[in-house]
């Protein structure tokens, strides 16, 4: 079974500038998440789907960071405008059930950005 | 609210010795608990999961974690370590009653000496 795929898998952009990250979950997932891990930390929930709607988004920065699930399936997260103190590792996890709190989480290789 | 903690920013174990992560949980309700391993530059990975039942947990890679709740811990074993182990190990909970969210702990770096 294909895991969770993430791409770019590094990314280096200047602060003030928009950069933007895919996911694409284990075949059958409902519930896709994205986490911000800064080095030294525990990954940080920023947003969960539940098919192609948003669960929690409680902890994105809604002024810069947006997400959006394609059809249920892919994700994309984009940072416009990037500030340094975004510079971190993006994993996305996926679960298989909606609604199952208790669930497994999978995740993605991850992609580390580096705001310069 | 649920938060966990992992009191050791590392830990170091002779190979072949036994070996222990630690994590102490805070919880109203019943808590919903999680071990992954994180290798370089690669994602975490699932090891084990604790929702209900016996409080030894077996997991992959021959890992098992012992629930206890009057000590509201939930730490992590291995009787028998490997060098290939060392790697960076998070606790995890579940963010209170009714939630989804996922709360880490800072980490446990494991470095198991040949």
């Amino acid at each position: 079974e294909a895991g969770v795929a993430q791409s770019p898998r590094y990314k280096i952009i200047e602060k003030r500038q928009s950069v933007a990250f895919w996911c694409n979950p284990i075949s059958g997932h409902a519930t896709l998440y994205w986490y911000q891990q800064i080095l030294g930390q525990g990954p940080k929930l920023l947003i969960q789907f539940q098919n192609n709607g948003v669960v929690d988004d409680s902890q994105l920065p809604k002024d810069r960071f947006s997400a959006e699930r394609l059809k249920g399936v892919d994700s994309t997260l984009k940072i416009q405008p990037a500030k340094l103190e975004d510079s971190a590792v993006y994993l996305c996890a996926s679960s298989l059930l909606a609604g199952a709190r208790t669930d497994t989480q999978y995740f993605g290789p991850g992609t580390r950005l580096t705001v310069l | 609210a649920q938060s966990v903690a992992q009191p050791e920013d590392q830990v170091n174990v002779a190979e072949g010795n036994p070996l222990t992560v630690k994590c102490t949980y805070s919880v109203s309700g019943n808590p919903y608990l999680f071990w992954y391993v994180q290798y370089p530059n690669r994602g975490l990975q699932f090891l084990l999961k604790y929702i209900t039942g016996d409080n030894l947990v077996k997991g992959s890679y021959g890992f098992e974690a012992e629930f206890n709740k009057s000590q509201t811990s939930f730490h992590l074993k291995k009787p028998s370590a490997l060098v290939s182990d060392s790697a960076l190990y998070f606790c995890a909970g579940l963010s209170g009653a009714g939630s989804y969210q996922l709360t880490f702990g800072k980490g446990t770096k494991l470095s198991v000496i040949p």
